[in-house]
């Protein structure tokens, strides 16, 4: 099985950062496409970013544009979520989860990121 | 954007019952090689999210038989043959078609 692991998250003022860490255990990691998708407070699911095998193409939901960026180490299985400039809207639970068949076929248990002044 | 929209947004079941869950897509999710690129998903109450249908159709590994996924073009259907239990939370659906990926609103289900 696929363990997926975040980290990072915490309380950030307004127009602060942050940068969310997720840990894989799947060796292949460096083989699928990775997400984060968002969750705020006993509301649905939203996708936030979505990042290629090889880091050449990145894809972001209109709202977190030119805020949030999304990388990757694959020589450490690890995937990032640099915040910037958050705004109390971005308050969610933040879950990283792989890409595969049009899909997210396994996920994080969430990082919880509180933006509050 | 593609809109989905799920329908109903609340579903009380009695166990052994069947269920079923509709959603639909304001545009056709049929991609170039003919794969229809519509996910479920269930999650359980204080759970992440977990994969129950993709590719319209096919179950995800380890997901109970009982789980089933149709549809084609628009329209699409989650059915449970029969409710258990552990069938509680909120389901989605998503639509993988495009960026930004859409999810629907989720479909509480509930045990009578």
């Amino acid at each position: 099985d696929v363990h997926l692991v975040e980290s990072g998250g915490g309380l950030v003022q307004p127009g602060g950062s942050l940068r969310l860490s997720c840990a894989a255990s799947d060796v292949t990691f460096s083989s699928y496409w990775m997400s984060w998708v968002r969750q705020a407070p006993g509301k649905g699911l939203e996708w936030v970013a979505t990042i290629k095998q090889d880091s050449s193409d990145t894809y972001y939901v209109d709202s977190v544009k030119g805020r949030f960026s999304i990388s990757r180490d694959n020589a450490k299985n690890l995937l990032f979520l640099q915040m910037t400039s958050p705004r109390v809207e971005d308050t969610a639970m933040y879950y990283c989860a792989r890409a595969r068949d049009a899909c997210f076929d396994y996920w994080g248990q969430g990082t919880l990121v509180t933006v509050s002044s | 954007d593609i809109v989905m929209t799920q329908s109903p947004l609340s579903l009380p079941v009695t166990p052994g019952e069947p269920a079923s869950i509709s959603c639909r897509s304001s545009q056709s999710l049929l991609d170039s090689n003919g794969y229809i690129s519509l996910a479920w998903y269930l999650q359980r109450p204080g759970q992440s999210p977990q994969l129950l249908i993709y590719l319209g159709s096919n179950r995800a590994s380890g997901v109970p038989d009982r789980f089933s996924g149709s549809g084609s073009g628009t329209d699409f259907t989650l059915k449970i043959s029969r409710v258990e239990a552990e069938d509680v939370g909120v389901y989605y659906c998503m639509q993988g078609l495009q960026s930004p990926i859409t999810f629907g609103l989720g479909t509480r289900l509930e045990i009578k």
